[in-house]
């Protein structure tokens, strides 16, 4: 079963633009994470936002997350080519061990 | 490297033939995940270990697949009786609280 469903899914842009990638969840959420899969590093965590905060930066990333709406949001700013990746939101199963994933976001950057 | 490792990287395999994988997780992690990746989606989750407790185990597992954390360290997931939908990608992930940190990936292919 998937518990996030990421919007778009997939995403070209120019180097240098700002990429947004949306996921909508379907139960109640402790917390949502978001990872990046590539071929040379695989799966990377990238942020964490808890269900009591609305927004987190950590560089070039802002994550957005409306508890009310159950969705979030992933900004990378400036975008660049090494961003070429695909992104996946993911979220715990109620309060168990389960991290439920999206099917993800194909990103890719044209130089 | 002090990261998550697989082995084998790659495994192919005649189908109705047993295989093993092995995943060694970050040491201090004590929770120790197994995830089966096909193309185009996003990881399933199959079983969770809390030291060497197999606390949790995905309803769409067969009987056909075992894990085992014997000294709650290093983990094999055994597949008997490889189907050609065995196929895939099977990441570990170790943690120590909810980030996760990913291993390489064995890449089954079942002929």
């Amino acid at each position: 079963s998937q518990q996030g469903e990421e919007d778009p899914q997939a995403l070209s842009i120019q180097e240098g633009e700002n990429a947004t990638m949306n996921c909508s969840y379907k139960t109640s959420i402790n917390n949502l994470q978001w990872y990046r899969q590539n071929s040379g590093r695989g799966l990377v965590h990238l942020i964490l936002i808890r269900s009591n905060e609305r927004e987190k930066h950590s560089g070039r990333l802002r994550v957005t997350l409306d508890t009310s709406k159950k969705s979030s949001s992933l900004l990378i700013t400036a975008s660049r080519a090494a961003d070429t990746a695909s992104y996946f939101c993911a979220s715990y199963l109620d309060s168990n061990y389960q991290l439920i994933w999206g099917a993800g976001t194909k990103l890719i950057i044209k130089p | 490297d002090t990261g998550v490792s697989q082995d084998p990287r790659h495994k192919i395999t005649k189908r109705g033939q047993n295989v093993t994988f092995r995943c060694d997780p970050i040491s201090e992690h004590n929770r120790l995940y197994w995830y089966r990746q096909t193309l185009g989606q996003g990881p399933e989750f199959l079983t969770y270990f809390q030291n060497e407790a197999q606390l949790e185990k995905s309803r769409l597992l067969s009987d056909r697949f075992s894990a085992e954390r014997p000294k709650g360290s290093f983990s094999t997931l055994e597949i008997q009786r490889t189907e050609q939908g065995d196929s895939a990608m099977y990441l570990c992930a170790s943690s120590l609280l909810d980030e996760q940190f990913f291993g390489p990936g064995t890449r089954l292919t079942v002929l």
